[in-house]
């Protein structure tokens, strides 16, 4: 089975800063990368994926990630945060579109 | 994106009772449906797979027989707790995932409440 580890459970950035979300996994075989974004008492949102091709990869609301394969990351990025993006972020790992494993979830707080 | 419908949003039920949650896929045909059970401040849990018409794939530690999954068509899955107890609250999320699908859309997610 998969294993997806985001280090930070809190991240408190100020508006307007930008802000990293770290997202390691640990299978050596083909995967297919997630962010999805939550918001309080809602389900989860697509913010971006990883499927093959370029390894960096443009999402929604000014969001990006990273893939690397040698060190089997997936960070996301954002360049400068809005208040608007405080929320929950999970990274998600699929073999091949099977089963999705997903992280412990980053807190992301913007401060004004 | 694909639209997932899950509903209720929110459900308060009395202890021994049963609950049934639906999500349905509006506008393609999910082959395979996911139910996540997810607490407080926690990540999502994966409870079982279903795919359409056959019996669900529940994970370990999972009780199939409270948590009764019925995946009989193409674009509706159920999730029914039943004989709810207090430590069944929680908030559960489906997700479904068509047959040439390599990602998985979400349902809003249901808030159970068992007093």
């Amino acid at each position: 089975a998969q294993s997806v580890t985001q280090l930070d459970s809190q991240v408190p950035v100020f508006e307007e800063a930008p802000v990293e979300l770290r997202c390691n996994y640990s299978s050596s075989v083909s995967v297919y990368l997630f962010w999805y974004v939550q918001y309080p008492n809602q389900g989860l949102q697509l913010l971006l994926k990883y499927l093959s091709g370029s390894t960096l990869v443009k999402g929604i609301n000014g969001f990006e990630a990273e893939f690397n394969k040698s060190q089997t990351s997936f960070h996301l990025r954002k360049p400068s945060v809005h208040i608007s993006d405080t929320a929950e972020y999970f990274c998600a790992v699929s073999e091949a579109g099977n089963q999705f494993y997903f992280g412990t979830g980053t807190s992301l707080t913007v401060i004004p | 994106g694909a639209v997932v419908s899950q509903h209720p949003s929110r459900v308060i039920c009395k202890s021994g009772t049963s609950v049934k949650i639906e999500c349905r896929s509006l506008d393609f045909q999910a082959t395979t449906m996911f139910w996540y059970r997810q607490f407080p401040k926690q990540s999502l849990m994966l409870m079982a797979t279903s795919n359409e018409g056959s019996k669900a794939t529940y994970e370990q530690g999972v009780e199939k027989d409270k948590f009764l999954i019925n995946h009989a068509s193409l674009t509706l899955s159920t999730l029914t707790v039943t004989s709810a107890h207090p430590e069944d609250s929680s908030f559960y999320i489906c997700s479904a995932r068509g047959q040439s699908g390599t990602e998985a859309f979400f349902g809003q997610g249901t808030r159970l409440t068992v007093v």
